[in-house]
């Protein structure tokens, strides 16, 4: 079946500049996370949502980063007045249900910030 | 919070060699630790998980053991292939779900 999806693939913007990035997950997978990686860096953890609430905010890096879901399904994460240090690889993945151990990441989206 | 240290950060290794990449954890509430590997601009792939009630897994060439104990674990790809050449992530999930990743290992199959 088809696997998490992100769009855009790519993204460049101004410094300023507001930025809104989709995931679509896995069909039926109740569980979605996010995760941002810097250039040669792990991934680090922003916020994760079981259906459309999401119980633990505390990773992301400031208050320009907000996310959210509707439906239970697709997720926004929206970064306001985008900065160069926000320039990043950002990946969505999803799992069965937060009970549900598997992750299976998206192709993520790069975000340049000029 | 987690805190998971990967080492080494690089790694080379001759063609046919064993490779070992070790992670350890704070958190002795985590109870899952997957291993994933991620090739230059794709997406990280679960390549084999383990969950704290299991010492050891393997799945073909790749190995992963678990010390609760001394909250480390450690990847082991023996039969070294080229294709195995990637950056690897160890991860911990922490009890509030959050998997918490390695700084990652490069490693690097010389033919």
């Amino acid at each position: 079946g088809a696997g998490v999806s992100q769009s855009p693939s790519n993204k460049v913007t101004e410094k300023g500049k507001d930025v809104e990035l989709r995931c679509d997950p896995i069909s039926g997978h109740t569980a979605l996370y996010w995760y941002r990686q810097s250039l040669g860096q792990g991934l680090e953890f922003l916020i994760y949502f079981q259906g459309n609430s999401a119980p633990d905010k505390s990773g992301l890096p400031s208050d320009r980063f907000s996310a959210e879901r509707t439906g239970g399904s697709v997720s926004t994460l929206t970064i306001q007045r985008t900065q160069q240090e926000d320039s990043a690889v950002y990946l969505c993945a999803s799992s069965l249900g937060l009970a549900a151990y598997e992750q299976y990441f998206g192709p993520g989206t790069r975000l340049t910030v000029t | 919070g987690e805190n998971v240290e990967q080492h080494p950060s690089t790694l080379s290794v001759q063609e046919g060699d064993s490779a070992v990449i070790k992670c350890t954890y704070s958190d002795s509430a985590s109870n899952y630790f997957p291993w994933y590997k991620q090739e230059l601009g794709k997406r990280p792939q679960l390549i084999i998980d383990i969950r704290s009630n299991v010492g050891e897994k393997k799945d073909q060439r790749i190995a992963v053991t678990l010390n609760k104990t001394a909250k480390h674990f450690s990847l082991h790809i023996t039969e070294t292939q080229p294709e195995d050449s990637a950056v690897y992530f160890c991860a911990a999930r922490d009890s509030s779900y959050k998997l918490i990743f390695g700084s990652g290992t490069r490693l690097l199959v010389r033919p």
